[in-house]
């Protein structure tokens, strides 16, 4: 079975304080992707990264990084410096076969000015 | 550049009243489709995703259907709605070819049942 989980709920930061939002994944499968969504109060989910099974590279993106372990089945994203307008709900996924996406249930980020 | 359209973007509707809310996408052809639902407390429930036109796959049993009449077409659909459709639903679009392909979301519409 898939799965995903984000079992942070929510998270309050002072701006520029650095986050990690956690997500941890199961899979029985060998190729799969992972992916990370923000989702701003207006409502539109924002695709914010991809990653594939097979390539375990952090990434960095101006003031994001992910760290993915396959290891721990961990896929975790971290902003730093946070800003106001970090302030979302964020969403883990995980995509194998077929055509289906498992989201995880969010993390609401709030940054307090 | 691909673009995706759903709407209303809100709806307030009596229970036991029909529903349809409609999603288009641009710029692509032959896209997996989606729908979705995001209930109070932020999870997102796969409701139908679609692979083609006419094709249609539905992941939680409900009085809710979709259709795709056309390639970039994705309609959600009720004869009777009841409370608990209250929620905010989501289309998405993706390129075929499935897994690896990011989803691409629509703004949403906020649903309201009384």
């Amino acid at each position: 079975a898939q799965k995903v989980t984000q079992a942070q709920t929510e998270i309050s930061v002072v701006e520029k304080e650095d986050v990690t939002l956690d997500c941890v994944y199961e899979t029985r499968d060998t190729t799969y992707y992972l992916f990370w969504y923000k989702q701003p109060p207006s409502g539109e989910l924002v695709f914010l990264i991809r990653r594939n099974s097979f390539d375990e590279q952090n990434e960095i993106s101006g003031r994001y990084s992910w760290n993915f372990q396959k290891s721990t089945s961990s896929f975790n994203f971290t902003i730093t410096a946070s800003q106001v307008v970090d302030s979302a709900v964020y969403f883990c996924a995980l995509s194998n076969t077929g055509n289906q996406f498992y989201f995880g249930t969010g993390t609401s980020l709030t940054v307090i000015p | 550049s691909q673009t995706i359209h759903q709407w209303p973007a809100t709806l307030v509707q009596p229970v036991g009243s029909p529903l349809s809310l409609e999603c288009t996408v641009e710029g692509t052809s032959n896209p997996n489709l989606y729908w979705y639902r995001q209930a109070a407390g932020r999870g997102l429930q796969l409701l139908f995703y679609s692979v083609g036109i006419g094709q249609i796959s539905s992941e939680v049993p409900q009085n809710l259907s979709a259709s795709r009449p056309q390639d970039r077409q994705f309609i959600l659909s009720s004869k009777k709605l009841l409370l608990s459709d209250s929620g905010f639903y989501l289309c998405a679009w993706s390129l075929g070819q499935g897994r690896n392909q990011p989803q691409h979301f629509g703004d949403g519409t906020r649903l309201s049942i009384l």
